[in-house]
């Protein structure tokens, strides 16, 4: 069984950029979110997809949106990147919908915005 | 007031010791509490859960949930070296509510 996994693992952008990061859920799993760590901080609820539909969405502006396929892979989009995007973004899988069961979280995408 | 409260540490204990992690919330609503542990550049793992009140033990783990003082509690006992990392509590409401996350306290327990 395979875990979550996400790509890429670091990377650098430059302020007003665009940036992709995407994330393959654990097998069987149809639940994906997304969340925001930064350095010293708890994670931070970005929006959770379910079944390709959005399903619950955090304090973050429409600059940041999302996706999920029908195999249940998902993208964070973010764009016009700020120097506070810097941080640590989290995928999480999970078998159901909503936040009272188990996240399965990835690795994450560190992102550094200069 | 932050809606969940966690002392950041960092937290240095010798090897065999008894490690206490705590959190404070606000929102009365909170019915699913968690205890994630992050080791150094990996996601979150869960490492404990539970429902409503009450005591949950897991080996060398013990969650403790005080719902009438809004404080969560996880104990580690006979610390060891790998238990190094962060700790991270997490609690939900029932309903479509994200999961709020503590800062997360640093663990370093020493050899």
């Amino acid at each position: 069984e395979t875990g979550v996994t996400q790509s890429p693992t670091h990377l650098i952008k430059t302020r007003g950029q665009q940036v992709t990061l995407r994330c393959s859920s654990q097998s069987g799993h149809n639940t994906v979110s997304w969340y925001q760590q930064a350095l010293g901080q708890g994670p931070q609820f970005i929006f959770q997809y379910y079944r390709e539909e959005e399903n619950g969405r955090g304090n973050f502006p429409p600059r940041f949106s999302g996706l999920q396929f029908p195999n249940y892979s998902s993208e964070l989009n973010v764009n016009a990147l700020e120097l506070d995007d810097s941080a640590l973004y989290l995928c999480a899988s999970s078998l159901e919908s909503g936040f009272t069961g188990e996240l399965f979280f990835g690795e994450g995408s560190r992102l550094t915005v200069l | 007031q932050k809606e969940v409260e966690q002392d950041p540490g960092p937290l240095s204990v010798p090897e065999g010791a008894i490690v206490s992690l705590n959190c404070t919330y606000s929102n009365s609503a909170f019915q699913y509490f968690m205890w994630y542990r992050q080791y150094s550049r990996k996601g979150p793992e869960l490492l404990m859960y539970t429902y409503s009140s009450g005591n949950k033990e897991d080996g060398r783990f013990t969650a403790q949930v005080d719902k009438s003082s809004k404080y969560i509690s996880l104990f580690i006992r006979d610390s060891q070296p790998s238990d190094s990392a962060t700790y991270l509590c997490a609690m939900s409401a029932p309903g479509n509510t994200p999961l709020v996350f503590g800062k997360g306290t640093r663990l370093s327990v020493i050899a």
